[in-house]
């Protein structure tokens, strides 16, 4: 069974404004990963946050993750419509070899 | 282009026959994974190896699967007699190593009739 849950499945949001999606997972972590995937195709790494960060930023994207709550968001801000895609966050397992994805968010951004 | 490659990029079978894929990594990078994604499901890890080392195979790997990275360089993946169940996308990444980001091949579309 996979380990992450993003939360919610599916959005829907205008150009320019803002999207938020959240992960939770099971187990303990070395690293937390967010990925993104257009319809089709393979996955496009986004940012990697480690156990002991508590906030990271790339660009657009804002990542948090809270290891006491066993959980992670991704913020992405101004959205475009070519962000449109499916969101996936990417654990992995105390040994650090084997990586957990969930079943995603689907993220749409009408222009 | 030096990212992931895997061919072939579709693959429709028979019920029962074999199959095979392959997969390139980054020249430089020493960990391969191979992970199995239907419609609407994220990835599902497979295994991966260490440079030429299966390391790890994940409990969903049945028999019928078999993986090799022979010299440390690219991988291939087989499927014998090959059921309907195992249509999907077979995806292929490759790491520095654990803690770095997983660049991922475009996938093989694998439809068992």
């Amino acid at each position: 069974s996979q380990q992450g849950e993003e939360d919610p499945q599916a959005l829907s949001i205008q150009e320019g404004e803002n999207a938020t999606m959240n992960c939770s997972y099971k187990t303990s972590i070395n690293n937390l990963q967010w990925y993104r995937q257009n319809s089709g195709r393979g996955l496009v790494h986004l940012i990697l946050i480690r156990s002991n960060e508590r906030e990271k930023h790339s660009g657009r994207l804002r990542v948090t993750l809270d290891t006491s709550k066993k959980s992670s968001s991704l913020l992405i801000t101004a959205s475009r419509a070519a962000d449109t895609a499916s969101y996936f966050c990417a654990t992995d397992a105390y040994t650090g070899n084997q990586f957990y994805f969930g079943t995603g968010t689907s993220l749409t951004v009408i222009p | 282009d030096t990212g992931v490659s895997q061919n072939p990029r579709h693959k429709i079978t028979k019920r029962g026959q074999n199959v095979t894929f392959r997969c390139d990594p980054i020249s430089e990078h020493n960990r391969l994974y191979w992970y199995r994604q239907t419609l609407g499901q994220g990835p599902e890890f497979l295994t991966y190896f260490q440079n030429e080392a299966q390391l790890e195979k994940s409990r969903l790997l049945s028999d019928r699967f078999s993986a090799e990275r022979p010299k440390g360089s690219f991988s291939t993946l087989e499927i014998q007699r090959t059921e309907q169940g195992d249509s999907a996308m077979y995806l292929c990444a490759s790491s520095l190593s654990g803690d770095n980001e997983q660049f991922f091949g475009p996938g093989t579309r694998l439809t068992v009739l």
